[in-house]
């Protein structure tokens, strides 16, 4: 089955960058996006942007344009997401999600956020 | 970023239909049938329960639904049970130029 297993918490100060790890395993990793999505603490959830590791293609939110690289090791089947410039505003859980694939009419069909990681606590205080 | 409008709580007693609502705009729900609604535990990562507006994952139960009408789509669950008490949550697609994926603001699921 889909198992994405997320690096553990981080505490940064501001100006620093952190970097967070999902390893894939349970689907072909290099065929299909991985997004990143974060959540602060009460807050919803925010799409970040997505990576197809396999080709190299990413898609950022411009909400985190220039601060955010998505990245990937298909050797590794692992994602990774590096945000710099941190704020305490960036203080949130940071989720990997791969698709969900089904085959509708003898087509498939790839969905967005079908399985997620277990999230990865950034906190970034002085 | 803009977001989808979810009511921030609903509640229900055990057996009964609640209808959670989910309003965006033409750029997202209402342009693409591209709507998902996720269940999420205090803690936990979310799950996947409707995508496409109305098609249930496989394992997800039957008491879970999904409609559209317009800019606005709408979960129910019918036959409340305890174990339904959790966060909801919407996304869409969306095809403003800032961000492809847009979320709801999410809505606590009592069960009293």
């Amino acid at each position: 089955q889909v198992q994405l297993v997320q690096s553990g918490a981080e505490v940064k100060k501001p100006g620093a960058s952190v970097k967070v790890s999902c390893k894939a395993s349970g689907y072909d990793f290099s065929k299909y996006a991985i997004h990143w999505v974060r959540q602060a603490p009460g807050q919803r959830l925010e799409w970040m942007g997505w990576i197809n590791a396999g080709n190299g293609n990413t898609k950022y939110s411009q909400n985190f344009q220039g601060r955010v690289t998505l990245t990937g090791d298909t050797s590794a089947s692992t994602a990774y997401m590096e945000l710099s410039s941190l704020r305490s505003e960036d203080t949130a859980v940071y989720y990997c999600a791969s698709p969900y694939i089904t085959m509708i009419e003898g087509i498939e069909r790839i969905i967005p956020f079908g399985y997620w990681g277990q999230g990865t606590l950034v906190t970034v205080s002085s | 970023q803009s977001a989808l409008t979810q009511p921030a709580s609903v509640s229900g007693s055990p057996g009964q239909s609640i209808t959670i609502s989910c309003t965006g705009t033409s750029s997202d729900v209402g342009g693409y049938n591209y709507v998902s609604w996720y269940q999420q535990y205090p803690g936990k990562a979310p799950k996947l329960m409707i995508y496409d507006v109305s098609n249930r994952p496989s394992g997800v139960s039957n008491r879970f639904s999904g409609s559209k009408s317009g800019n606005t789509a709408s979960l129910t669950i019918s036959g409340l049970q305890a174990e339904d008490e959790a966060d909801y949550y919407c996304s869409s697609y969306s095809s403003r130029s800032t961000f492809d994926w847009v979320f709801g603001g999410g809505t606590r699921l009592t069960v009293l």
